[in-house]
C-alpha cells in the first residue's frame, strides 16, 4: 500500500521554542492531507486540513496562528507547533489518501512531541 | 453533531475465541465505513472497507458488518490471537468527508 513518512518520531523541546514535524507521501501524490493530534488513551483528533498551494482549514478550536501548517508540494506538508508549552505535549500523526474519493487513508508514524 | 461510539473503551478475551467489537454512529447516514487498528505508539493501519449497499465484507479472520437501518457496524475477530491486541477505531463517513474517528477499543487478547 501507499506510504507516508513522518519525521521526527520523537522530539523534545524547551517550553517557549516551535517544532516542526514534516510528513511526506512517498509513492503518491496528495493534494489533501490532514493533521491530527492524540492524547493518551483518547482518539484521533483531527486538528486541520492541509491544502497543496492553499491555507489549511482549522478545526474548531485549534489555534491557525499556534500551529502553522504549510503544504508547499503534492508530497509534503509540515506542521510547526509554534511557542510550544507543555500542554500541547502529546501525539501528532498525519494522514494522506492517494485516492480520489477519500477511501482510504494513510497515517504516518506519529510524533511524539514533550514540551519541558 | 455526529457521534461515534465504540461498545467499550476495553475489551478483554481469551485467546482461540472471537472477539466482536461494536461500532454505533447517530446522526448522519454514512456511505461507507472503516476500521483501523492502532498498536501503542504508531500510526492508525487501515484493515477493511465496507460500503452501505454491503452487508458484509470478510477478510482472513476479520468479518465487519454494516446495518444503516441500526446505524451500526460489528468487526470480528475469529481465533484470535494475543497479537490482535491493539485498539481498533471505527470511522463512518461520506465521500470527500474528512476522517471522522471513533473512541476506539482496546482489545486484549490473554493467552
Amino acid at each position: 500500500g501507499a506510504v507516508v513518512s513522518q519525521h521526527p518520531s520523537r522530539v523534545i523541546c524547551k517550553s517557549g521554542t516551535s517544532v516542526k514535524i514534516e510528513c511526506r507521501s512517498l509513492d503518491f501524490q496528495a493534494t489533501t492531507m490532514f493533521w491530527y493530534r492524540q492524547f493518551p488513551k483518547q482518539s484521533l483528533m483531527l486538528m486541520a486540513t492541509s491544502n497543496e498551494g492553499s491555507k489549511a482549514t482549522y478545526e474548531q478550536g485549534v489555534e491557525k496562528d499556534k500551529f502553522l501548517i504549510n503544504h508547499a508540494s503534492l508530497t509534503l506538508s509540515t506542521l510547526t507547533v509554534t511557542s510550544a508549552h507543555p500542554e500541547d505535549s502529546s501525539f501528532y500523526i498525519c494522514s494522506a489518501s492517494p485516492g480520489f474519493m477519500n477511501t482510504e487513508a494513510f497515517f504516518g508514524q506519529g510524533t511524539r512531541l514533550t514540551v519541558v | 453533531s455526529q457521534k461515534i461510539e465504540q461498545n467499550s473503551e476495553a475489551l478483554n478475551i481469551q485467546e482461540g475465541k472471537t472477539a466482536t467489537l461494536t461500532c454505533n454512529y447517530t446522526n448522519y447516514s454514512p456511505a461507507y465505513l472503516q476500521w483501523y487498528r492502532q498498536d501503542p505508539g504508531r500510526g492508525p493501519v487501515f484493515l477493511l472497507l465496507i460500503r452501505e449497499n454491503e452487508k458484509e465484507k470478510r477478510k482472513e479472520r476479520l468479518k465487519v458488518t454494516f446495518d444503516t437501518t441500526l446505524k451500526q457496524s460489528l468487526f470480528h475477530i475469529t481465533a484470535s490471537q494475543p497479537a490482535d491486541s491493539a485498539t481498533y477505531l471505527c470511522a463512518p463517513l461520506n465521500y470527500g468527508q474528512n476522517f471522522v474517528f471513533g473512541p476506539g477499543t482496546r482489545l486484549s487478547v490473554l493467552p
